[in-house]
């Protein structure tokens, strides 16, 4: 079972406008979320994190709002940039020392100039 | 400072050889983790070492896949005999202990695996 999802497999945004990356989970019992940034033939690369008692964080131009009640998060870039063009993959970590991470499937973000 | 080295970036094989993949973490880093990731798809967790212990491998398959992470540095991950299905970018991870608040985890480049 896929309990972190991506239901968009891409998304194209005009650069200087808002992107919004959507993440839906389904356990309850995760302790932190995770967005990463992947290049093509790079590894994932950590963008901003949030605790499950927390409902937003704030890095820059990076935003991430947890809605634990609907097991939904999504991250915010404003304003986009070229740059930003890459695959980001939402991830869940599992808490009470387990310590795993779920990875979602990934949603490729372009950045039109 | 330099970051997670992994090697081979790339490696083609026949099916039913063994392939090993070494990963060098990040200095100090307690954490090693090994994932696998399918085209199209998010990492998935294969073994997690703190140092030298292996404290939760439970999607490896242990049929044919093994880890060692001597001396609680660097680490081994071998498949033997690979299979068709085994195509995929094994990725290695590092971060400070795990723990009660998050630590990061540093990725390195990958080595892309194709099994013909």
């Amino acid at each position: 079972d896929q309990q972190v999802k991506q239901n968009s497999p891409s998304l194209s945004v005009q650069e200087g406008r808002i992107s919004i990356l959507n993440c839906d989970y389904t356990n309850s019992m995760f302790d932190y979320f995770l967005w990463y940034k992947k290049y093509p033939a790079e590894g994932p690369t950590f963008l901003i994190s949030i605790s499950s008692i927390k409902d937003k964080n704030e890095d820059g131009r990076f935003t991430v709002f947890l809605n634990k009640s609907a097991k939904h998060l999504s991250l915010h870039i404003v304003p986009s940039q070229p740059g930003d063009s890459a695959v980001y993959f939402c991830a869940a970590r599992t808490g009470s020392g387990t310590y795993k991470y779920i990875f979602g499937t990934g949603t490729r973000l372009k950045v039109l100039a | 400072e330099a970051g997670v080295v992994q090697s081979p970036r790339y490696k083609i094989i026949e099916k039913k050889q063994p392939v090993a993949f070494w990963c060098n973490p990040i200095s100090g880093h307690n954490t090693l983790y090994w994932y696998r990731q399918n085209l199209g798809q998010g990492p998935e967790l294969l073994i997690r070492y703190e140092n030298e212990e292996a404290v939760d491998d439970s999607q490896l398959p242990k049929d044919r896949f093994s880890a060692e992470r001597l001396k609680g540095v660097d680490s081994t991950l071998k498949i033997q005999p690979a299979e068709l299905g085994d195509s995929a970018v094994y990725l290695c991870a590092s971060s400070l202990r795990a723990g009660s608040s998050y630590n990061e985890q540093f990725f390195g480049p990958g080595t892309r695996l194709t099994v013909l």
